[in-house]
């Protein structure tokens, strides 16, 4: 089975600060993708970043970057001068096991930025 | 078109009604998801279909029931639902592998 850790429930973070979420996760996969998807209290889930296994380098999009750490199976999310409509949770999206990019969520982490 | 549309955003049914929630996407993904949310926990999948056949069925109890009529719809019949079913029900589509989901943005559904 698939297992996903994410330590942290809830975080705040002071506008225009730096925030970093943390995600472990367990895969007998070697080659596969992980994904960190926010979603805001509108509830729509929104792809915030993506991570190829196989690339060395981290996946950067504007303000938010990724820590993958392949060996020790981490994959945490820095935000980046953080903005106010950056509150929402976060989840964490390892592979579930099968070839239909089935995605097995963390528990998320409650994020809050404050003015 | 990059966008999965579900409908309808809430639904109020009761126990021995019969509903069907639905979602649609035109952008040529093979892969569509339904998934159940509750409150400040992360999504649970319930069924998977790819290029139109279900591929995965994560034991979800037969009163929901996933239709699949073509390559764009995905339908979730509900039937004599209880009320801990009531959940934020999310539909998803993709490509087969690895390019992460597009997500509609869910159903609120109260079974009272």
């Amino acid at each position: 089975a698939q297992t996903v850790t994410q330590s942290q429930p809830e975080m705040s973070v002071q506008e225009a600060e730096t925030v970093t979420l943390s995600c472990t996760y367990d895969t007998s996969e070697n080659n596969y993708y992980l994904f960190w998807y926010k979603q805001p209290p509108s509830r729509q889930m929104i792809l915030v970043i993506r991570q190829e296994a196989y690339k060395q380098q981290n996946a950067t999009e504007n303000r938010f970057s990724v820590n993958f750490q392949k060996a020790a199976k981490s994959f945490s999310l820095k935000i980046s001068d953080s903005q106010l409509g950056d509150t929402a949770m976060y989840f964490c999206a390892p592979p579930g096991g099968t070839s239909y990019g089935k995605l097995t969520f963390g528990q998320g982490t409650i994020l809050t930025v404050h003015p | 078109d990059t966008e999965v549309t579900q409908t309808p955003k809430h639904l109020v049914m009761g126990m021995t009604n019969k509903k069907s929630l639905k979602c649609e996407q035109h952008m040529g993904h093979r892969a569509m998801y339904w998934y159940k949310q509750k409150a400040k926990k992360p999504p649970e999948l319930m069924f998977v279909y790819s290029y139109e056949k279900l591929s995965i069925n994560e034991s979800v109890p037969s009163r929901f029931s996933p239709e699949c009529p073509n390559s764009s719809l995905l339908n979730l019949h509900l039937h004599a639902l209880q009320p801990e079913d009531s959940a934020l029900y999310l539909c998803a589509s993709s490509q087969p592998v690895g390019e992460g989901y597009t997500f509609g943005s869910g159903t609120r559904l109260t079974v009272v």
